[in-house]
């Protein structure tokens, strides 16, 4: 399997601009988990699905922020309007639901926005 | 979730063993240690998880101590590729329903050098 893959890797977009950040999990595997690393927070957990069904977005830092999974294979997580703040590297990790807590990441989307 | 201390840093040299210690006093008897690395730029990775018994699998050993208030993991012949941070994370290993929130502190440093 090729492993988490997540689109595009690097991303710089002016403030206000909507940014689309997508994510293709592992076959098979039923979770699918929404991060956000920055240096001053760390890496936070924004929300997650189990089967397309958002579980917990307690995560998620206000409403600009919106995240999708219509179907097994495909999620995306969405910021509109985007500001400064919201620069940081995002990751797209997955599992299956027999290994809970192991979960697999993807190489991460590096935003900036300006 | 039970809390977990760790060292900011450590420095190991390339060949030898690196321990990396990590405290969870308050684990209960139905939590997990597990231990995840980054590798600066890229994604966590899952190492090892671990109840009671030590553990062993081709990337690293576990070991926890009888009352499972710490745990160590050995890197049993580190490299400059081991450079990276590692976190040590204590969950429940939850079959059934939601609750996979693995909570990433700010782990150990660790730098292999020659």
């Amino acid at each position: 399997d090729a492993g988490v893959i997540q689109s595009p890797r690097h991303e710089v977009t002016e403030m206000g601009q909507e940014v689309t950040l997508r994510c293709k999990p592992i076959s098979g595997h039923d979770y699918l988990f929404w991060y956000r690393q920055t240096m001053m927070r760390g890496l936070e957990l924004l929300i997650y699905f189990n089967n397309n069904v958002p579980i917990d977005d307690s995560g998620m830092p206000e409403d600009r922020f919106s995240a999708k999974m219509p179907n097994a294979s495909f999620s995306t997580l969405k910021i509109q309007p985007s500001e400064p703040r919201d620069s940081a590297v995002y990751f797209c990790a997955s599992s299956p639901s027999e290994t809970k807590n192991i979960q697999y990441f993807g190489a991460g989307t590096r935003l900036s926005v300006l | 979730d039970a809390k977990t201390t760790q060292p900011t840093s450590m420095d190991c040299a390339e060949g030898r063993a690196a321990n990396l210690p990590c405290n969870h006093s308050t684990i209960s008897g139905n939590e997990y240690v597990y231990w995840y690395r980054q590798i600066h730029s890229q994604g966590p990775q899952y190492i090892i998880h671990g109840l009671k018994n030590n553990e062993t699998n081709e990337m690293a050993s576990l070991i926890i101590t009888e009352d499972r208030k710490s745990s160590t993991l050995i890197l049993p012949h580190a490299t400059l590729r081991d450079t990276a941070v590692y976190y040590c994370i204590v969950r429940v290993a939850v079959l059934t329903g939601g609750g996979n929130k693995l909570t990433f502190g700010t782990g150990t440093q660790l730098k292999v050098e020659l």
